[in-house]
């Protein structure tokens, strides 16, 4: 089962910030947080994953608590494009073995509205 | 490009036949997954592999079955045994088991069963 709770569904103005949260209370020492996204019929893409700091990259932010039981993904100028199911996982760092795999809940579908 | 690729893009296969489903990858990844996404739903793993001629059931393998016979491509057949193989199938690849790496996916086969 996903380790992870999203909520369902999420709107967000053109060029607006969205932000998607994420909780995973049970979360381990050695898990990371990974967020993914599919566009309808394709598959999913990678966005971002974090440990414990702060991650920025060209797609996106990702905002772990200090706790770890809970992280936003940040689009900052949301497009139409990114009009999408948000995934977010919690993935152990270890290898070999079913640990490593990524295990999907039902994510967010984000609606990115003109 | 590197990448991986899934094919076809699009299946049809009459109820009680066997149908292969391709994966191949140009990563150089050891780990390579299969995933199965039913509309709607998140994805569930069916089988995965960390290396070549070695792999492991998922969460949902009754009713398929793979081979790894190359670093490259993994394979995956739907028997007459799956109860019910229509379904979105992804296949996705990382560099390794479980460390700090992200999976890269491919674009999917939709597998109709009539």
């Amino acid at each position: 089962d996903a380790k992870t709770t999203q909520p369902p569904s999420m709107d967000c103005a053109e060029g607006r910030a969205a932000n998607l949260p994420c909780n995973h209370s049970t979360i381990s020492g050695n898990e990371y947080v990974y967020w993914y996204r599919q566009i309808h019929s394709q598959g999913p893409q990678y966005i971002i994953h974090g440990l414990k700091n702060n991650e920025t990259n060209e797609m996106a932010s990702l905002i772990i608590t200090e706790d770890r039981k809970s992280s936003t993904l940040i689009l900052p100028h949301a497009t139409l494009r990114d009009t999408a199911v948000y995934y977010c996982i919690v993935r152990v760092a270890h290898y070999g073995g079913s640990q490593g795999n990524l295990i999907f809940g039902k994510g967010t579908k984000l609606s990115v509205k003109p | 490009d590197g990448g991986i690729t899934q094919s076809p893009k699009y299946l049809f296969r009459k109820e009680g036949q066997n149908v292969t489903l391709s994966c191949e990858q140009n990563l150089n990844h050891d780990a390579m997954y299969w995933y199965r996404q039913d509309p709607g739903q998140g994805l569930r793993l069916i089988y995965y592999s960390q290396i070549v001629n070695d792999f492991q059931k998922g969460d949902i393998a009754e009713g398929y079955s793979v081979s790894r016979e190359k670093k490259e491509s993994f394979p995956l057949t739907v028997t007459s045994a799956q109860k019910n193989p229509t379904a979105f199938y992804l296949c996705a690849s990382s560099p390794s088991g479980g460390w700090n790496t992200e999976a890269f996916f491919g674009q999917g086969t939709r597998l109709t069963v009539v």
